[in-house]
């Protein structure tokens, strides 16, 4: 099956320092990824919409300038997030799709940050 | 935002029983997912139901779906000590080409 792969899986930084996650579908190409957010005891949030060499969407009340999203090539994203606070801390997990009208995604098995 | 319900919540049985969780959702869809995440976990793709179906097998997974309600169920038979686990129903809009929305996830534990 498709596989997904992210890194780094765990990261603790300093409140203020930036913290760059990587995306990466292996052994597919993918059109589009996704970015989620998820809290400890709840569901995943969709942040962003990532599309291959096109700006990223965003949901409505995530801040584009604090979650910097590239897509560079069709088997890599990456989320940047930016002068990271405590508030921050979740578990940030993307997904790809290989196709654009299927909703197919395959998931990463997640990064766990934790901002000091 | 979130999508839809899951219910229950939070669902305790004991190894060998069914379980139920269902899923409400208020959009038109184009098709509804189940997931499943261990602990601390990515999620793993358990089934997938499109609008023009109404019921789904895989193993011990059933899966139905009633768009006049908008409401799918996931069942698991007989369920195991390794089914522990939350799960989540996702739905996928006509709109939002491959953007999915998930649920709020029940949290399933099975008793040895």
């Amino acid at each position: 099956g498709a596989v997904v792969s992210q890194h780094p899986s765990w990261v603790i930084c300093k409140s203020g320092t930036s913290v760059k996650i990587e995306c990466r579908s292996l052994d597919f190409q993918a059109t589009t990824m996704f970015w989620y957010r998820q809290f400890p005891k709840q569901s995943l949030m969709l942040m962003a919409t990532s599309n291959e060499g096109s700006k990223a969407t965003y949901e409505q009340g995530v801040e584009k300038d604090k979650f910097l999203i590239n897509h560079a090539s069709l088997t890599l994203s990456t989320l940047t997030v930016t002068s990271a606070h405590p508030e921050d801390s979740s578990f940030y997990i993307c997904s790809a799709s290989p196709n654009y009208n299927n909703n197919e995604q395959f998931f990463g098995p997640g990064t766990r940050l934790t901002v000091l | 935002s979130q999508q839809g319900e899951e219910d229950p919540q939070a669902l305790s049985i004991q190894e060998g029983e069914n379980a139920t969780m269902n899923c409400s959702y208020k959009t038109s869809i184009n098709n509804l997912q189940w997931y499943r995440q261990n602990s601390g976990r990515g999620l793993v793709h358990l089934i997938l139901i499109r609008s023009n179906e109404r019921e789904k097998h895989s193993g011990r997974l059933r899966v139905t779906l009633d768009t006049s309600k908008k409401s799918s169920s996931l069942l698991i038979t007989a369920s195991r000590a390794a089914d522990t686990a939350s799960y989540f129903c996702a739905t996928g809009r006509y709109s939002s080409a491959s953007k999915i929305i998930f649920g709020s996830g029940t949290r399933l534990s099975i008793r040895p």
